[in-house]
Parts: structure tokens; C-alpha cells; sequence
């Protein structure tokens, strides 16, 4: 059973950056299959999905935060990362990670979730 | 990017009754379509894709229909354990997009 974790300071500062860990359990981040995603969820809003990136090292992301955003894997550790530059209050969220997986082709849907964490960007 | 537009935003509805969610894109997805169920506190869970395929381990009063634009996700008998959030997703093109939500709640 394919497990995920997040992990990672719950308060950053504004204007700093915003960084989390995905631990993977129960399947490998080197698989060819899938690709993990970051996706997250203002207090008491909708889903906004991030960006995912594939075990190649190849990374997709939200054109609303493409400026800022960076996912990064390290296979040693079957763990994948996301740093958020130049944050503010608006990126106060809830942040989950996520294993995607592409049914035929495409870009993919998520069946594998972590319980997500809570980031409060304040002073 | 494609808006995805859900309705109704909230819903009442009793055990054992039959419930529909609708799922609007803003441009046709080719059934590339999933929907999630999210309780309060916990992260969502896939409960269809392909507009109409059932994850594993769902169970079977969840149904999902739909084509070009317009999405339904059906339940059939409700449950207590059903009473959450529904999301539906788009992933037919980057940026993948999701719906604002249909909160279906105890009547």
C-alpha cells in the first residue's frame, strides 16, 4: 500500500520560502508510472493543483505559480520536494502531496494522497 | 485553462436517497474526468476516473456518467458515511483544474 507524508515547517515568514518533503512509502519515486504532485487547499476553499514532476526529473507546473514554484526528487531517499518562493498570506493552505497516475494519456489524476499539512505564512 | 463549474454548491439530502452531482467544463475533456470525496480534517479520495471507472475498493452505489462537457456523479442509495465534499477534477490538459466543490450534507 503506496503511503505519503509531507513534511515541514507549519510557519514561514512573508516574503520567504515556503519549502515541504514527500516521503513515498510502499512504491518507489523511480517508478516510470506515475508522478508526484504537490496540490493544496486554502482554509475553508477548493483544490488548486501546484505541479507535479516525473521520475526523469521533468516538472509541469501551474502557470498561476510557475514564478515560484520548484519540484525536485531525490531517489535516494524516494522522497520529492516543493520550495514556493516570495510567499504571502494568500498562500496560507493546507498542502497535500500526491501520486499521480495518467490513465491512456494525458496529464494524470490522484489516487494516492498525503494527510496533508497546514502552512500559515505570517510574521 | 479549463473551468470546471460543479452544481449545486450545497446539498440536502436523507439517508437512502438518490443524489446527483453535476460537473461542467469549459471546454469539451474527453472523459478525462475524476471525482473525490472529502471529509472534514482528511485529504480526498479518488472515487472515479475515466468519468466512469470506480476505484478500486469504492463501493458500487458510486457511478459517474457524462461526455464532452457536462459530468454527473450519482450515488445511489446514500449512506451516512457519504455526508462530505465532492470535488471533480479535469485532466485532459495542463494546468489540471478542479470544480469549487459540492458540499452534500444531512437533511
Amino acid at each position: 500500500q503506496v503511503q505519503l507524508q509531507e513534511s515541514g515547517p507549519g510557519l514561514v515568514k512573508p516574503s520567504e520560502t515556503l519549502s515541504l518533503t514527500c516521503t513515498v512509502s510502499g512504491g518507489s519515486v523511480s517508478s516510470g508510472s506515475y508522478y508526484w504532485s504537490w496540490i493544496r487547499q486554502p482554509p475553508g476553499k477548493g483544490l488548486e493543483w501546484i505541479g507535479y514532476i516525473y521520475y526523469s526529473g521533468s516538472t509541469n507546473y501551474n502557470p498561476s505559480l510557475k514564478s515560484r514554484v520548484t519540484i525536485s526528487v531525490d531517489t535516494s531517499k524516494n522522497q520529492f520536494s516543493l520550495k514556493l518562493s516570495s510567499v504571502t498570506a494568500a498562500d496560507t493552505a493546507v498542502y497535500y502531496c500526491a501520486r499521480g497516475t495518467v490513465f491512456g494519456v494525458g496529464m494524470p489524476y490522484f489516487d494516492y494522497w498525503g494527510q496533508g499539512t497546514l502552512v500559515t505564512v505570517s510574521s | 485553462d479549463i473551468q470546471m463549474t460543479q452544481s449545486p454548491s450545497s446539498l440536502s439530502a436523507s439517508v437512502g436517497d438518490r443524489v446527483t452531482i453535476t460537473c461542467r467544463a469549459s471546454q469539451g475533456i474527453s472523459n478525462s474526468l475524476a471525482w473525490y470525496q472529502q471529509k472534514p480534517g482528511k485529504a480526498p479520495k479518488l472515487l472515479l476516473y475515466a468519468a466512469s471507472r470506480l476505484e478500486s475498493g469504492v463501493p458500487s452505489r458510486f457511478s459517474g456518467s457524462g461526455s464532452g462537457t457536462d459530468y454527473t456523479l450519482t450515488i445511489s442509495s446514500l449512506q451516512p458515511e457519504d455526508f462530505a465534499t465532492y470535488y471533480c477534477q479535469q485532466y485532459y490538459s495542463t494546468p489540471i483544474t478542479f470544480g469549487q466543490g459540492t458540499r452534500l450534507e444531512i437533511k
